[in-house]
């Protein structure tokens, strides 16, 4: 089966600055990967995806890029608030016919400092 | 609309109990999901259910069992609790766009087995 592997499991980083997050898929029939965002006693929240057919995506301060060939993906957050201050997990799956699971890497913790 | 619900939020079981989580969502999804979520393990899935009529054991099955009671609703029973299902629970569902995936959690079930 698919294994998702992320790093750093701890983050910190200074308002303003760029974090960075990596993840690492085993099953080169994976083709989306999304990014979940987790606040503190919260659920998990989608905040972008990239599906395989693309390198990079971008949503205004958080950018994904993908390595189809090294089989890695990353997170991408430009200017950092507090309010990004979470738990980010990785997800990668196989979208097909028959085909219904994520599997998640074990998450980072991002924390902001003002 | 609410999304995903699941009750209750909070639940404390003695060793040997049993219990049943529920999940519904109103979305109309066809696929729902039972993941459990331990500090610096990620999100596992417990079982999953891919429509109306099916179910199927994910990554950690064991001391679980689900009922897909009609579209909407997707419950998890713990027959006899034991203190290593202490965890928080989470059901989602999923929206299929495409060919991909994109699931949506509901709030969370925290239990506590002493």
């Amino acid at each position: 089966g698919e294994n998702v592997e992320q790093h750093p499991s701890t983050l910190s980083v200074q308002e303003g600055d760029s974090a960075v997050i990596k993840c690492t898929y085993s099953d080169s029939a994976s083709n989306y990967f999304p990014w979940y965002k987790q606040e503190l006693g919260k659920r998990p929240q989608l905040i972008i995806d990239i599906r395989s057919n693309v390198g990079e995506k971008k949503d205004q301060r958080i950018a994904v890029t993908l390595n189809k060939t090294a089989k890695h993906f990353s997170l991408h957050i430009t200017e950092t608030q507090p309010e990004d201050s979470a738990v980010y997990f990785c997800a990668a799956a196989y979208s097909g016919a028959g085909s219904y699971q994520l599997t998640f890497g074990k998450g980072t913790k991002l924390s902001v400092i003002p | 609309n609410a999304g995903v619900t699941q009750t209750p939020k909070f639940q404390v079981l003695k060793t040997g109990q049993s219990m049943t989580l529920q999940c519904a969502q109103d979305m109309n999804h066809n696929s729902m999901y039972w993941y459990r979520q331990d500090p610096g393990m990620g999100l596992r899935l417990i079982y999953y259910s891919a429509s109306e009529g099916t179910t199927d054991k994910g990554e950690v099955p064991n001391g679980y069992n689900v009922s897909r009671l009609n579209k909407r609703e997707f419950s998890l029973r713990l027959e006899s609790a034991a203190p290593s299902q202490t965890s928080v629970y989470f059901c989602a569902s999923r929206k299929r766009t495409g060919n991909y995936n994109e699931q949506f959690f509901g709030p969370g079930t925290r239990l506590t087995v002493l």
